[in-house]
């Protein structure tokens, strides 16, 4: 039962260029979240999505796309990267409901030159 | 805006001590969740707590709710090396089960 996995791992990316970093859960998830942690700052929610076809802004969305087409993916898209946009991003699944807990993948490091 | 702050930042102890860390919020939580994340990993639940003054115990790590549910603290006992890792504390909303962390507290447990 492999979780939450990302990909990819790690990328480095030029200012303007354009990536998208996969999530898949194979857990049945309704819910699905997208957070950057960078130093001191903790997890900041970019966009999450409540099921498959919904997606919602959270509290950093500016910059960033996502789209759930099937309900164990969940994408996110950087359109025209930018150097404040380097970041770990960490992607998570939950079963809908009040106190459940969020299941997370492993993260992906994203530099932006 | 809710506002999670956790102390201290930083901690580095040598194994068997004992030590405290502190989640408090600029206001109530709904229910307040505290992770564990290690080096190239994502966060892993350790606890949920809800009510006001509860405290869940998990091997030698103790988890106690304030009374006014605005605050809590990790009490861990006897460290060893595997407590190493980044503690964060989540404030989770009711509806759509999103999570409000805090800046987290970095463990280093020296043998």
């Amino acid at each position: 039962n492999a979780g939450v996995t990302q990909t990819p791992k790690f990328r480095v990316l030029k200012t303007g260029q354009s990536m998208t970093l996969l999530c898949a859960q194979d857990m049945n998830h309704e819910y699905m979240y997208w957070y950057r942690q960078d130093p001191g700052m903790g997890l900041r929610l970019i966009h999450y999505s409540v099921g498959e076809g919904t997606t919602a802004k959270g509290e950093v969305p500016d910059g960033y796309n996502v789209s759930r087409l099937k309900k164990q993916n969940f994408l996110l898209g950087l359109e025209s990267a930018a150097p404040s946009q380097t970041s770990v991003y960490f992607c998570a699944s939950s079963y809908s409901g009040v106190l459940q807990p969020q299941h997370f993948g492993d993260g992906t490091r994203l530099s932006i030159l | 805006t809710q506002l999670l702050e956790q102390s201290p930042q930083f901690l580095s102890i040598q194994e068997g001590e004992n030590l405290t860390v502190y989640c408090n919020s600029s206001s109530v939580f709904s229910s307040l969740q505290w992770y564990r994340q290690e080096p190239g990993e994502g966060p892993v639940l350790l606890v949920t707590v809800v009510t006001g003054g509860e405290v869940k115990k998990l091997k030698r790590l103790t988890f106690q709710f304030g009374d006014a549910r605005k605050d809590s603290s990790l009490h861990i006992t006897a460290a060893q090396p595997g407590d190493t890792g980044l503690y964060l504390c989540a404030d989770q909303e009711t509806s759509g089960s999103r999570l409000t962390f805090g800046e987290g507290t970095q463990l280093t447990v020296n043998p």
